[in-house]
């Protein structure tokens, strides 16, 4: 069974702090993704990025960067010098075959 | 607009009615998904269509649940005879190929929320 756990269910943080979003995986798979998506209020799901099993490197995207560890079964999201606009819930998901399977999210409050 | 649209975004409805979400999806995404969201929890996959087949459905799917796809383009989610425990968000998504540079992406629109009273 494939299973994702985001031990975080809240976060709150003053603005400017540095904020990382833990994620643990199981599956049985040698191939599969990962995911992080947003969720502002409004209920979209906003996609951040995609990571294939294969590829272990970490990646930056101007405040936002992604350490992928393998070896501990992690995929953790780090949001640099956080903004009120980070404010959201973020959901770390992994797909295998067609499906996706979401962790139970993690809500992110960034306070002025 | 090239995201993935839903209609309508909020429908509220007395147990025991019918209701009918509708999506579409980006342009030329030949795969589309439905999942469904309760509050406090991640969205849990429904089902999924490759053109206008169905491929796979969730348990979750009861038999008051269907989802078509008549001509591999836009796809509606009907649910019938509605009970309380049906109250959730209906999220729909929808990816390209899966042998296209970001075919193992999944793009999801705003979500149609349920409310039965």
């Amino acid at each position: 069974a494939q299973k994702v756990t985001q031990a975080q269910t809240e976060i709150s943080v003053v603005e400017k702090e540095d904020v990382t979003l833990d994620c643990v995986y199981e599956t049985r798979d040698t191939t599969y993704y990962l995911f992080w998506y947003k969720q502002p209020p409004s209920g979209e799901l906003v996609f951040l990025i995609r990571r294939n099993s294969f590829d272990e490197q970490n990646e930056i995207s101007g405040r936002y960067s992604w350490n992928f560890q393998k070896s501990t079964s992690s995929f953790n999201f780090t949001i640099t010098a956080s903004q009120v606009v980070d404010s959201a819930v973020y959901f770390c998901a992994l797909k295998n075959d067609q499906k996706l399977v979401f962790g139970q999210g993690t809500r992110l409050t960034i306070n002025p | 607009d090239t995201g993935v649209s839903q209609n309508p975004r909020h429908k509220i409805t007395k147990r025991g009615q019918n209701v009918t979400f509708r999506c579409d999806p980006i342009s030329e995404h030949n795969r589309l998904y439905w999942y469904r969201q309760t509050l406090g929890q991640g969205p849990e996959f429904l089902t999924y269509f490759q053109n206008e087949a169905q491929l796979e459905k969730s348990r979750l799917l009861s038999d008051r649940f269907s989802a078509e796809r008549p001509k591999g383009s836009f796809s509606t989610l009907e649910i019938q005879r509605t009970e309380q425990g049906d109250s959730a968000m209906y999220l729909c998504a929808s990816s390209p190929d899966i042998w296209t540079g970001s075919g193992n992406t999944i793009y999801f629109g705003e979500g149609s929320w349920l409310t039965v009273v």
